[in-house]
């Protein structure tokens, strides 16, 4: 599995816009990126996925670069809300039996 | 539909005793997962089983751990002899297979306590 590498910590304030960079220098072809969030005392949760370019969704989006090192999480215009803890994941299709590595994450602090 | 869920969501137990955690994935969710999260830690894998498939036990940390899933559906986790060390919220997640990638869909967990 592609090992990553994300900042341990963020600090922003509401309204702003927070972008988590994340590094996976060994990704592989068949590898897709994935973002959970994870508030306190809960599960992680689905954000955004996606293999390369850029990918929308209500919530964020995520920018892959051609080379698909690392890829950024785009959060628009947080709230106090989006505090919680960011992950980064890379991995395989099904078909390759994928169980998800979740490193240490990004925790991100929304301020007033 | 609903979401996948954890019981007991807390359970304190002393130092030796066996523990049983259960895991309700959402309904027709082929895979189903156990991950173990310590405290301001990341998410470590423990086991995941796929329909009829041999379970893939490779991140179950001792023999003290095992995992049965009956009927394709519900799942348990039971830690036997717990150590102070199992202390730690066991999260669950299940996911369909539907299209290329395996989207995960967590429980809300459970957050064991070994005195």
């Amino acid at each position: 599995l592609a090992k990553t590498t994300q900042p341990i910590s963020m600090d922003s304030y509401e309204g702003q816009e927070v972008n988590i960079t994340c590094s996976h220098n060994n990704i592989a072809t068949n590898d897709y990126i994935t973002w959970y969030q994870q508030f306190p005392s809960q599960g992680p949760r689905f954000i955004i996925q996606g293999y390369k370019t850029k990918v929308t969704n209500e919530v964020a989006s995520l920018f892959i670069p051609a080379d698909r090192k690392s890829s950024t999480l785009s959060l628009p215009r947080v709230s106090l809300s989006d505090t919680a803890v960011y992950y980064c994941l890379v991995g395989r299709t099904k078909a390759a039996g994928n169980k998800l590595t979740f490193g240490g994450g990004t925790r991100v602090l929304v301020k007033p | 539909g609903a979401g996948v869920s954890q019981s007991p969501s807390n359970k304190v137990t002393e130092k030796g005793k066996d523990v049983e955690l259960r895991c309700d994935p959402i309904s027709g969710h082929t895979a189903l997962y156990w991950y173990r999260q310590s405290l301001g830690q990341g998410l470590e894998f423990l086991i995941y089983f796929q329909g009829n498939s041999a379970p893939d036990k490779s991140g179950l940390p001792s023999d003290r751990f095992s995992a049965e899933r009956t009927g394709g559906s519900v799942s348990t986790l039971t830690i036997q002899r717990t150590q102070q060390e199992d202390s730690a919220v066991y999260l669950c997640a299940s996911s369909s297979l539907a299209g290329p990638t395996d989207t995960q869909y967590f429980g809300p967990g459970t957050r064991l306590t070994v005195l």
